[in-house]
């Protein structure tokens, strides 16, 4: 399975809402699909698992949905801590190439 | 579960390196710990990953000629060979595993503090 990333990099200011997208190559059975945030130096972090649950204490403004082919991780208004690197991966199997969230 | 890997290494081109990663907390042989790789600049690559209880490792394709992983239960450690070693190995690896309600599953809450491994001649 390949997973495309889109945008590559997109830039926001604060308070903004942020869509990100995952694309597979072929459907992801059950939803397998996690989202992670990666700041600079140190270990992901994750945030979506199942597609659509939040994992624990992650905050209710970060919300991801899709299904078969395409997902997406949405964060409905930015906090400055929110600026990193998101990834999706499918469980056991590779993960995205990345979205970078910039700040504008 | 805490995940605490072994210290960075320094590797000549065509060499061996073995990382291990120790798990605290939850039952060792049914959690499934994973390993993770990051090029300096680059995304993530999820290398393999196994349950110790089942014994059998899982590898990407890619690496599987080159990739071994092992777990000994005495010592509640998992741990990741890499043979042939060329430039581009160069990275940070880490071990990852799931929340505990998920043990058997390849997604990733716990992280190891991540160990870099530099290939150079």
């Amino acid at each position: 399975v390949v997973l495309t990333q889109s945008p590559g990099t997109v830039s926001l200011s604060p308070g903004q809402r942020a869509t990100l997208s995952c694309r597979a190559s072929q459907s992801v059975n059950g939803s397998y699909l996690a989202w992670y945030q990666q700041k600079l130096g140190q270990a992901p972090r994750l945030l979506i698992y199942g597609a659509s649950n939040r994992a624990t204490g992650i905050p209710d403004r970060f919300s991801g949905s899709g299904s078969r082919t395409d997902f997406s991780l949405t964060i409905s208004r930015l906090q400055p801590e929110d600026y990193a690197v998101y990834y999706c991966q499918v469980y056991g199997r590779t993960f995205g190439q990345g979205t970078k969230v910039d700040i504008k | 579960v805490q995940l605490a890997q072994s210290g960075a290494e320094v590797k000549t081109p065509g060499s061996s390196v073995m990382v291990s990663c120790k798990a605290s907390g939850g039952t060792f042989s049914n959690y499934a710990i994973s390993w993770v790789r990051q090029a300096p600049g680059q995304g993530l690559e999820w290398m393999g990953g196994i349950i110790p209880v089942f014994g059998a490792a899982t590898y990407a394709p890619r690496l599987q000629d080159r990739i071994t992983i092992t777990a000994d239960s005495s010592t509640n450690t998992v741990n990741l060979g890499l043979s042939g070693l060329r430039s581009d190995d160069t990275a940070v690896y880490y071990c990852a595993g799931p929340p505990l309600n998920a043990a058997y599953n390849y997604y990733f809450e716990s992280w190891g503090q991540g160990t870099l491994v530099t290939v150079s001649s």
